[in-house]
């Protein structure tokens, strides 16, 4: 049973216009939800997290939006640049020092 | 954030040998996980290392084919033991400091089983 998903795995956009890439949820008592980043033979890097008590989080090119009712999150890139080009992963936890559950992950590719 | 340095980066191993995945963190830290990513696959679980005491094991992993050591708050070890080709894998070491919602990975050890 997958608590984290992430239907698209992979998407393609155009160097500056915005990147949405979705995660949907299914374990209510998730406190914190949080992105990766992660390029080939390289570890996942923190991109941006949201607590489940704000619906927005913004730092910078990177936004991520908490619809709690609907158990679904976003994370828009805008503008897209080429080196976006990843596999990101949507991953979740809960409160407490509790590992973190992630997502199938989605293949980000910007085109120049 | 903290550094995290995991050896080796890579290896090449044959069947039915056993691989000993070493992480050490440049700073004191609350939690150390340890993860599996399969080929096309999402990262999974396979234990929290506990310092001083045995290793948490999730569904699916027991402490004789993935032993953990935890000697202290800085370092840890994972073995992979009698190795086949189902468990070439990127292991990844995981960090929490203090209270932060955040983890942070090593490099991986991208392990290929022959």
């Amino acid at each position: 049973d997958q608590q984290v998903k992430q239907n698209s795995p992979s998407l393609s956009v155009q160097e500056g216009r915005i990147s949405i890439l979705n995660c949907d949820y299914t374990n209510s008592m998730f406190d914190y939800f949080l992105w990766y980043k992660k390029y080939p033979a390289e570890g996942p890097t923190f991109l941006i997290s949201i607590s489940s008590i704000k619906d927005k989080n913004e730092d910078g090119r990177f936004t991520v939006f908490l619809n709690k009712s609907a158990k679904h999150l976003s994370l828009h890139i805008v503008p897209s640049q080429p080196g976006d080009s990843a596999v990101y992963f949507c991953a979740a936890r809960n409160s407490g020092n509790t590992p973190l559950v992630f997502g199938k992950g989605t293949r980000l590719s910007v085109i120049a | 954030s903290a550094v995290i340095s995991q050896k080796p980066s890579r290896d090449i191993c044959q069947r039915g040998t056993s691989l000993t995945i070493q992480c050490q963190v440049d700073s004191q830290v609350t939690m150390m996980f340890w993860y599996r990513q399969q080929p096309g696959q999402s990262l999974t679980l396979i234990a929290t290392a506990n310092q001083g005491s045995e290793a948490t094991y999730e569904s699916g992993f027991v402490i004789d084919k993935f032993p953990i050591s935890r000697p202290n708050l800085t370092f840890s070890t994972l073995t992979v033991s009698n190795m086949s080709p189902e468990d070439s894998s990127i292991y990844l070491c995981s960090v929490v400091e203090g209270f932060s919602p955040e983890a942070f990975f090593g490099q991986g050890t991208r392990l290929t089983v022959v």
